[in-house]
């Protein structure tokens, strides 16, 4: 089966516009995350999905960030008037449920030049 | 609060020679742990976890970590070093949330 799949893998933008990054996850698992890695640093967790719960957006960095997740399946990731700050890798993950094993997309690279 | 600590942020180590990444967590009762690894240009990828029994657990590629309760640790452990290994490598806690380390960058001498 396919693993997770996000899109687009690299993403340049200017200063102050919007972007959205997409995350597929793999079939069947309920949990969803978005995770922010900068270089030579480790993962910061961003936000949560689990099934049709609320989402847990606790590591949102400022409200430009939001991420909404259609059908318990597709995640977008929208980053709003985007810093230079905001330049990173955006990883995805996906798991059966919360706790359990998690499953990493290949990211996307973001560039705010 | 959950907290992770990997006190090494470089480890170098010459092929054959065997491997201990530290792991140190910070939680009130025991959390799921796992290690992920993260090779160049590539995505993180499980190598093991540990949920509850045995504390020594098996995971691919040759991998080991044993949970010691008593420390709050779960190192990572490989007898001998391929040059294939080399990458980051990053400890995980779940508790009631998810929470990776800093990493640990390995490099591989030939």
């Amino acid at each position: 089966g396919a693993g997770v799949s996000q899109s687009p893998s690299n993403k340049v933008t200017e200063k102050g516009k919007d972007v959205e990054l997409r995350c597929d996850p793999i079939s069947g698992h309920t949990a969803l995350y978005w995770y922010r890695q900068s270089l030579g640093q480790g993962l910061e967790f961003l936000i949560y999905f689990q099934g049709n719960s609320a989402p847990d957006k606790s590591g949102l960095p400022s409200d430009r960030f939001s991420a909404e997740r259609t059908g318990g399946s597709v995640s977008t990731l929208t980053i709003q008037r985007t810093q230079q700050e905001d330049s990173a890798v955006y990883l995805c993950a996906s798991s059966l449920g919360h706790g359990n094993e998690q499953f990493f997309g290949p990211g996307t690279r973001l560039t705010v030049l | 609060a959950q907290s992770v600590t990997q006190p090494d942020i470089h480890i170098t180590v010459s092929e054959g020679a065997s491997l201990e990444l530290r792991c140190n967590y910070s939680y009130g009762a025991t959390p799921y742990l796992f290690w992920y690894v993260q090779s160049p240009g590539q995505g993180l990828q499980l190598l093991l976890k540990y949920f509850s029994g045995d504390t020594l657990v098996q995971g691919i590629k040759g991998f080991e970590a044993e949970f010691k309760r008593s420390q709050s640790s779960f190192n990572l452990r490989k007898p001998s070093v391929h040059w294939s290994d080399a990458a980051e490598y990053f400890c995980a806690v779940y508790g009631q949330n998810f929470v990776f380390g800093p990493g640990t960058r390995l490099s591989v001498l030939p």
